[in-house]
């Protein structure tokens, strides 16, 4: 398998425009996370789905903010309207199950100017 | 609250030697615990996973062990090489089941 797979790697957009991050999880993992790593608060759970549905979704910072996974192999991160403070390194990751071990992809970089 | 402390942040040391980094928890109710390592730029790369029931896993020059009564883990590098130069972040699944928290990382540097 080649691991988890996000795109793109790097993304640099306007205040105001919309941005989406895309995921593909390990095959036959069920449990998919997106998370956020910033130098002031490290890493951060957004989202996190069990079998396609969003389990807990406390962690998305506010309503510019969704998330979905229309089937086990993708998932979306979208940012709308995105703001300079949004900017950081996203990151998805999946396991089998939730409590096993985590494979991340390779992030993708976020700056909005 | 559980929370995840990770000492020395930053650790430099010449290459070869045998060294320890170390990880603490408050709660020591955990499903198990995680050690990652993070290289410049790059995704997260798991090492090991302890379980709960388990005190320590080995993967080649890496060994990890697990104390839950007194909330600890230690990473042991044996015979240290430039290429283990990365953050190293350890991370405990706790009673959500599937939340991982996370340590702040100690950035290791290994001088050649």
């Amino acid at each position: 398998d080649a691991g988890v797979i996000q795109s793109p790697r790097h993304e640099v957009t306007e205040m105001g425009q919309e941005v989406t991050l895309r995921c593909k999880p390990i095959s036959g993992h069920n449990s998919l996370f997106w998370y956020r790593q910033t130098m002031m608060r490290g890493l951060e759970l957004l989202i996190y789905f069990n079998n396609n549905v969003p389990i807990d979704d406390s962690g998305m910072p506010e309503d510019r903010f969704s998330a979905k996974m229309p089937n086990a192999s993708f998932s979306t991160l979208k940012i709308q309207p995105s703001e300079p403070r949004d900017s950081a390194v996203y990151f998805c990751a999946s396991s089998m199950p939730p409590n096993t071990e985590a494979f991340f992809g390779q992030g993708t970089r976020l700056t909005v100017v | 609250k559980q929370e995840v402390t990770q000492i020395p942040a930053a650790l430099s040391v010449p290459e070869g030697e045998n060294l320890v980094l170390n990880c603490s928890f408050t709660d020591s109710a955990i499903y198990n615990l995680q050690w990652f390592r993070q290289d410049p730029g790059k995704g997260l790369t798991s090492l090991l996973l302890i379980q709960s029931s388990q005190r320590e896993q080995t993967s080649g020059r890496l060994n990890a062990s697990l104390d839950k009564s007194s909330g600890r883990s230690t990473l042991y590098i044996a015979a240290s090489q430039p290429g283990d130069s990365a953050t190293y972040l350890c991370a405990v699944n706790g009673d959500s089941n599937y939340q991982l928290i996370w340590g702040a990382g100690t950035k290791l540097i290994i001088k050649p």
